[in-house]
């Protein structure tokens, strides 16, 4: 199993442009996350899907939007990207149950920097 | 809102000395807690979980954390570090709405050889 990947590795945008960063999962989980992980602020959740077909806002949803395309797949888009913007973004899986979310899988990042 | 605290931002020791990591959180009510690891370059890793049941928990590579619930802390613990040791680890508790988690700030290990 592949786990958590992550499309692009790294990836450069000038202000203003758009991009959208891929995840996908193959442990057939119901939850996905996205976070962004700064310097000295730890992992801060951007958006979460608990289960397919949903979709909610976390700390940080500003500027981004996402889409659970299916159970496999969440997708985190730029629509115009800002410097602000430029961090290190972790996608994540888990199971769920009635008590929350058991622990999550991480990919192996997106390296963003926005001119 | 609910909040985690982990109390070293970057701690230094050398091979063979004992770790302790504080992380306290701010939720009372029935907690999952975590512990993750990010080496160098890679990403988030479970050392280890806490759902219920007995407050020691062990987890891979040696590491330990015990809850206890009237301090509101689970804090890591290792008896004896290793230069392989040297990494990111951060502290996380499941939110109060039951839907995602929350991580400290991280606390970075430096261990010298």
């Amino acid at each position: 199993n592949a786990g958590v990947t992550q499309t692009p590795k790294f990836q450069v945008l000038k202000t203003g442009q758009s991009m959208t960063l891929q995840c996908a999962q193959d442990m057939n989980h119901n939850s996905m996350y996205w976070y962004r992980q700064d310097p000295g602020m730890g992992l801060r959740l951007i958006y979460y899907s608990a289960s397919e077909g949903t979709t909610d806002k976390g700390e940080v949803p500003n500027g981004y939007n996402v889409s659970r395309l299916n159970k496999r797949e969440f997708s985190l888009r730029l629509e115009s990207a800002a410097p602000s913007q430029t961090s290190v973004y972790f996608c994540a899986s888990s199971e769920y149950f009635a008590g929350g979310p058991y622990e999550q899988y991480f990919g192996p990042g997106t390296r963003l920097t926005v001119t | 809102a609910q909040s985690v605290s982990q109390h070293n931002h970057h701690v230094i020791l050398s091979e063979a000395a004992s770790l302790e990591l504080g992380c306290n959180y701010s939720y009372g009510g029935t907690v999952n807690l975590f512990w993750y690891v990010q080496y160098p370059g890679q990403h988030l890793q479970l050392l280890l979980k806490y759902f219920s049941g007995d407050p020691l928990v062990k987890g891979i590579k040696g590491f330990e954390a015990e809850f206890i619930k009237s301090k509101f802390s689970f804090n890591l613990r290792k008896p004896s570090v290793q230069w392989s040791d040297t990494a990111e680890y951060f502290c996380a508790v499941k939110n109060q709405a039951g839907t995602a988690l929350i991580f400290g700030k991280g606390t970075t290990l430096s261990v010298s050889s």
